[in-house]
């Protein structure tokens, strides 16, 4: 069965310092990946999304990036945090229209 | 371009009374449309979906049917359980370019009380 695993679930990090977010999954072929973020009391906005190994696009523009280095891994990243980047970030995947999302159970970032 | 509109929330019931959770959305196709689930703390979960005209999905007792002549997507439940206090998003699916990329309306917070 298809799985999505995504980590770490919580992290507190200071303004200025690096980020990284890992998401992977299992039991499927070339997934499309997604990226969303949640604002408190807020809806879901999309990042990123990708269709392939390598293939990135990016929603709105800010001083997040998002790489996939492989089929079924999607990374988000960012050099320097923002007091602005904290929210729920929530990784998704789906291999078609009809299917629906199948979401990971979130990171919620904390920029202190 | 494709959007989705939520009724504003919280919505508060109490205990065995009916839902209804309005959605309804603009698309130049014909998107299939989801009800996703929220709990407090965690990821979001597919609770239903219809993929075409007339089509009623159904999941744990909440319906929702594919309202095409008022491109509407309505949730209901004809009586919620305390357990049923979450966030719920309508959504559609977006074919641009290929990519299915999901529209999320900005979810209402359904509030249960004993």
């Amino acid at each position: 069965s298809q799985t999505i695993h995504q980590w770490p679930a919580t992290l507190v990090q200071p303004v200025g310092s690096p980020l990284s977010l890992e998401c992977t999954v299992e039991g499927t072929s070339n997934p499309n990946l997604y990226w969303y973020r949640q604002a408190a009391g807020r809806g879901l906005q999309l990042l990123f999304y990708s269709v392939g190994i390598g293939q990135i696009s990016s929603e709105v523009p800010q001083n997040l990036s998002a790489s996939r280095p492989q089929d079924r891994q999607f990374i988000l990243s960012s050099k320097k945090l923002l007091l602005s980047d904290s929210g729920f970030y929530l990784c998704a995947w789906s291999v078609g229209e009809r299917g629906g999302y199948t979401f990971g159970s979130g990171t919620r970032l904390t920029v202190v | 371009g494709d959007s989705v509109t939520q009724m504003e929330g919280p919505v508060t019931l109490s205990e065995e009374a009916f839902l209804t959770i309005n959605c309804t959305y603009t698309a130049t196709g014909y998107p299939s449309l989801f009800w996703y689930v929220q709990y407090p703390g965690e990821g979001l979960q597919l609770l239903l979906k219809a993929t075409k005209a007339d089509d009623k999905g159904s999941n744990k007792g909440f319906e929702a049917t594919y309202r095409k002549e008022t491109t509407s997507f309505h949730l209901e439940k004809g009586s919620v359980q305390v357990s049923d206090s979450a966030v719920y998003f309508c959504a559609l699916s977006d074919r641009g370019s290929g990519t299915y990329k999901y529209i999320f309306g900005t979810g209402t917070r359904l509030k249960v009380l004993a």
